[in-house]
C-alpha cells in the first residue's frame, strides 16, 4: 500500500503565485487533514475533513483553501502565496477508529520568495 | 491558552541506555494523549497513545506515563537503539480522538554508540 502520498515534495514560489499541494490516500480513510510544520514549533492544523464534501478549519486556516470531492483526495490550495507560508506541509489521514493514530505523508517543502 | 510543551529540546543518550522524554500540558480538560516519532525527512509516525482514565500504558520497548495531577506526560524508551534517533512529539486532544490534535514543539533524541 502506498498509504498517504503527497506531491510535490519540493516547491519554490514567488510571492503572489498560486499552487495546489496534492494529497491522496489509498486506505479508504474518512478523515484527512493538513498540517504545517515550522522550525521549533509543533505541527499546526490548517484544515481537516471528516468525509467527502465536508471540510472545516483548523488552527491556522488563513491563506489556504481545501476541498474534498472524493474520499481519496484532499488538495490544499494557496491562492496568493506569501513568505509566511514557507513551511513543510504534511497531509494525514485516520481510519475511523477515533484514535490519534494519524497516518502522515512524507511532507511537501514549500519556499515562498 | 491551551498548549503542549516539552522540558528539553535535545536529549543525548548512549546506545543501550533507557531514554525518558518529558512533556507538560496546560489544559486540564485534555483527555487523550499521543506520542509521535519523526525521522529526518519523513512524516510523523504514531508510537503510542493513552487516555486520561489510565496512568500507564506499555508498548514494544516503550512506556507512556500520565500524571494528571501535575499535567505531565512522559515517554520511556527501553534499551535505546540508534534507530530511535528522531524528534519525538507529544500531542493532546480534548475530544478524545483525532480532531484538532495539539502538538508540542518536539524533543530531539540523539543516540550515541
Amino acid at each position: 500500500n502506498a498509504g498517504v502520498t503527497q506531491t510535490p515534495k519540493f516547491q519554490v514560489l514567488k510571492t503572489g503565485q498560486s499552487m495546489t499541494l496534492q494529497c491522496a490516500q489509498d486506505m479508504n480513510h474518512e478523515y484527512m487533514s493538513w498540517y504545517r510544520q515550522d522550525p521549533g514549533m509543533g505541527l499546526r492544523l490548517i484544515h481537516y475533513s471528516v468525509g467527502a464534501g465536508i471540510t472545516d478549519q483548523g488552527e491556522v486556516p488563513n491563506g489556504y483553501n481545501v476541498s474534498r470531492s472524493t474520499t481519496e483526495d484532499f488538495p490544499l490550495r494557496l491562492l496568493s502565496a506569501a513568505p509566511s507560508q514557507t513551511s513543510v506541509y504534511f497531509c494525514a489521514s485516520e481510519g475511523g477508529a477515533n484514535t490519534g493514530e494519524l497516518f502522515f505523508g512524507e511532507g511537501s517543502r514549500l519556499t515562498v520568495l | 491558552g491551551e498548549s503542549v510543551g516539552l522540558h528539553l529540546p535535545t536529549l543525548s543518550v548512549q546506545e543501550g541506555d533507557n531514554s525518558i522524554i518529558n512533556c507538560a500540558y496546560s489544559n486540564s480538560a485534555s483527555d487523550y494523549f499521543i506520542w509521535y516519532k519523526q525521522e529526518s525527512g519523513k512524516g510523523p509516525q504514531f508510537i503510542i497513545d493513552i487516555r486520561s482514565n489510565m496512568d500507564k500504558r506499555q508498548g514494544q520497548r516503550v512506556t507512556v506515563l500520565l500524571n494528571k495531577t501535575v499535567k505531565h506526560l512522559s515517554l520511556q524508551i527501553a534499551a535505546t537503539q540508534p534507530g530511535d534517533s528522531a524528534v519525538y512529539f507529544c500531542a493532546e486532544s480534548i475530544s478524545g480522538g483525532y480532531n484538532k490534535l495539539i502538538f508540542g514543539a518536539g524533543t530531539r533524541l540523539a543516540v550515541h554508540p
